[in-house]
């Protein structure tokens, strides 16, 4: 069983640049949500996905933004890239309801020149 | 608002000390409160977690104690190994299954031979 996946593993883009980044769930998961982990920081929350709608969403400009499909899978967009915006992003999922862990993806590592 | 917040790392050991990474938080009602670990290029994993005031979470030989009185939940080790090295993150949340973490700025503990 797959856990979460995310794509691509490493991406490197110029400053205002957009990019989309990628995140299929644990099987049997319905619900996503995506965070930002800077260098030497905690990861910090950016919003959550599920029945294809925006529930949640931490304190990030709309310049983020994502989408969720019909089959739970993710995408998560940022325009206008700011330096700042390199870390690693990182996607978890969970079934909605239930008091399971949340099962976090390996990342995906932005790098903004 | 919620935060976490974590001894200063990074933390370094030879194997077979005991270990303590502090963690305070400030939050209102009664959160849920984890240690996540992030081993190199791995997505962050649960470690233990911690439902209600003087729970004691405990996983591979870590404990943490759930204190509300003083807002913590220090993570401790008796014996610790060259594989638990890794970044330690506290974090806390409205429920267990909840999407939304917030997280410490994470410690980085080294484990000497």
């Amino acid at each position: 069983d797959a856990g979460v996946t995310q794509s691509p593993t490493h991406l490197i883009k110029t400053r205002g640049q957009q990019v989309t980044l990628r995140c299929s769930p644990k099987s049997g998961h319905d619900t996503v949500s995506w965070y930002q982990q800077a260098l030497g920081q905690g990861p910090q929350f950016i919003f959550q996905y599920y029945e294809e709608e925006e529930r949640q969403r931490g304190n990030f400009p709309d310049r983020f933004s994502g989408h969720q499909f019909p089959n739970y899978s993710s995408e998560l967009n940022v325009n206008a890239l700011l330096l700042g915006d390199s870390a690693l992003y990182l996607c978890a999922s969970s079934r909605r309801g239930s008091n399971e862990k949340l099962f976090f993806g390996s990342g995906t590592q932005l790098s903004v020149l | 608002g919620d935060s976490v917040t974590q001894m200063e790392g990074p933390v370094t050991l030879s194997e077979e000390a005991f270990l303590t990474i502090n963690c305070t938080y400030t939050a209102t009602g009664y959160p849920s409160l984890f240690w996540y670990v992030q081993y190199p290029g791995e997505g962050l994993q649960l470690l233990l977690k911690a439902t209600k005031a003087d729970d004691k979470g405990s996983n591979k030989g870590f404990e943490a104690t759930y204190r509300k009185e003083t807002t913590s939940f220090h993570l401790e080790k008796g014996s610790v190994q060259v594989s638990d090295s890794a970044v330690y993150f506290c974090a806390l949340s409205d429920r267990v299954g909840a999407q939304k973490l917030v997280f410490g700025q994470g410690t980085r503990l080294t484990i000497n031979p």
